[in-house]
């Protein structure tokens, strides 16, 4: 059970768009649509705010999106604010009853 | 939305039992609409899911962990608990405890470091 493949870092200026991959294989990310994406300020638990590959809990804003095509999952963040500055994770159930989580990828706002 | 806290040592020592437990407040555990889950994090390093426990006890573990993990749940007071057995320095780090619904991790307790160390 490997982890799930993510850029280790990604940067953007205020304003622009940022997108981050994650690349598992067709027995968790291609299988499933249960691809999620967790945001982790330093010091603090993980945040939910993409689920089931494009689904966003209550209170999350719309800036963050996400998609998947094959083995690949995207979350893309449109209007980058210095507030996103932060770790991403994304998750994938594997079917086996267990989870996978990516590498993480830390975004910085130039 | 459910608040869960982690309690119990911050400093084992290697080759013995890591012990902790989540309460969970604001909703039920056995409810039997969630799995309850445990989630860790080395310094500077990514997230690992360890397992989860549904309310009944049946539990599902990571297959690199599992020979040495036991999640259990005590319905009466509202909590779960994570064993972990020959530490190593290895297993250093934080321990979340987390929600589980429908295959999404909603709700996060705060984390709790766990040394281990002679």
């Amino acid at each position: 059970q490997s982890a799930l493949a993510q850029p280790a870092s990604v940067s953007g200026s205020p304003g622009q768009s940022i997108t981050i991959s994650c690349t598992g294989t067709s027995d968790d990310v291609g299988l499933y649509n249960y691809v999620a994406w967790y945001q982790q300020h330093p010091g603090k638990a993980p945040k939910l705010i993409i689920y089931d590959v494009s689904d966003r809990p209550s209170g999350i804003s719309n800036r963050f999106s996400g998609s998947k095509s094959g083995d690949t999952a995207s979350l893309t963040i449109s209007g980058l604010q210095a507030e996103d500055e932060a770790e991403y994770y994304c998750s994938s159930y594997t079917g086996t009853y267990t989870f996978v989580f990516g590498t993480g990828t830390k975004v910085t706002v130039l | 939305q459910a608040q869960l806290q982690e309690s119990g040592p911050g400093l084992v020592k290697p080759s013995q039992t890591l012990s902790l437990t989540c309460t969970v407040s604001g909703d039920s555990i056995s409810s039997g609409s969630y799995y309850w889950t445990w989630i860790r994090q080395p310094a500077g390093k990514g997230l690992e899911w360890i397992g989860r426990v549904y309310s009944s006890g049946s539990a599902n573990y990571n297959p690199s962990l599992k020979s040495r993990v036991t999640i259990s749940v005590d319905t009466s007071k509202n909590q779960f608990s994570l064993k972990l057995s020959s530490v190593t320095a290895a297993d250093t780090a934080v321990y979340y405890c987390a929600r589980d619904y429908f295959e999404k991790f909603d709700s996060w307790g705060q984390g709790t470091l766990v040394a281990v160390s002679s």
